[in-house]
């Protein structure tokens, strides 16, 4: 089982909001950890969207709309991404990630549609 | 403006030998931890190995530990990876990060092992 667990794909019409998740996986909570968020569009560098431990420890990137927002589902062990208003801009994947064990672990991405 | 430029990567063969370099500026290099991520053609992002910015401690994913080794120059502004022993599966886009939030990116070089 991976330690972070993403959908696979994920679509929505433009001007809705969109709710990514990132599992982790049994026996690692997620009310411990700084969740990271990433966009990457094709043929790009990966692009750090924010940190989001709880509402009081938490970091939008430098330049990041504030559409885009991190929470957590504990009673799901997840971290989530939540992007309002969504643009066609938006289309791209995306990527969590954790500091587990004395290393980076990063989710399996979740690929943005906007219909 | 914050630079991160990786060079080095090419065509090598199995068992071969590379060291990818990473030139920074536009920020005082010397006080930053820096990793390098790796992502395989049509794969989702690997975290391969960070180092503090003194220079220690260093981490590494299992899947390199014993091949490769991460270093850097802060007189220089540069980090580097020496990737020996290398496998078809190290075939990857290698990005240097900026950081615990692996807040700024490279373009990234590519890293073909082939025979």
């Amino acid at each position: 089982q991976a330690v972070l667990t993403q959908p696979a794909s994920l679509s929505a019409s433009p001007g809705a909001s969109a709710s990514l998740t990132c599992t982790l996986r049994s026996g690692i909570n997620v009310g411990t950890y700084n969740i990271y968020w990433y966009q990457q569009k094709p043929g790009s560098p990966p692009q750090y969207l924010l940190r989001y431990k709880s509402d009081s420890d938490k970091q939008q990137g430098s330049g990041v709309p504030s559409r885009f927002s991190g929470s957590k589902d504990a009673s799901a062990n997840a971290g989530i991404l939540l992007i309002s208003g969504l643009q066609s801009e938006d289309e791209a994947d995306y990527y969590c990630m954790i500091w587990h064990s004395s290393a980076y672990v990063f989710g399996t991405g979740t690929k943005v549609t906007v219909l | 403006e914050v630079q991160l430029v990786e060079s080095g990567g090419h065509l090598v063969q199995p068992g071969g030998s590379l060291r990818l370099s990473c030139a920074a500026s536009g920020f005082t290099f010397s006080s930053y931890e820096m990793n390098w991520v790796r992502q395989a053609p049509g794969k989702g992002l690997e975290w391969v190995s960070y180092i503090s910015s003194s220079g220690s401690p260093i981490y590494y994913a299992d899947s390199v530990r014993g091949r490769f080794t991460i270093s850097r120059d802060n007189a220089k502004n540069s980090l580097y990876l020496q990737m020996n022993s290398l496998r078809a599966e190290d075939t990857a886009v290698y990005y240097c990060a900026r950081g615990g939030p692996l807040d700024c990116w490279g373009q990234g070089t590519l890293v073909t092992v082939s025979s």
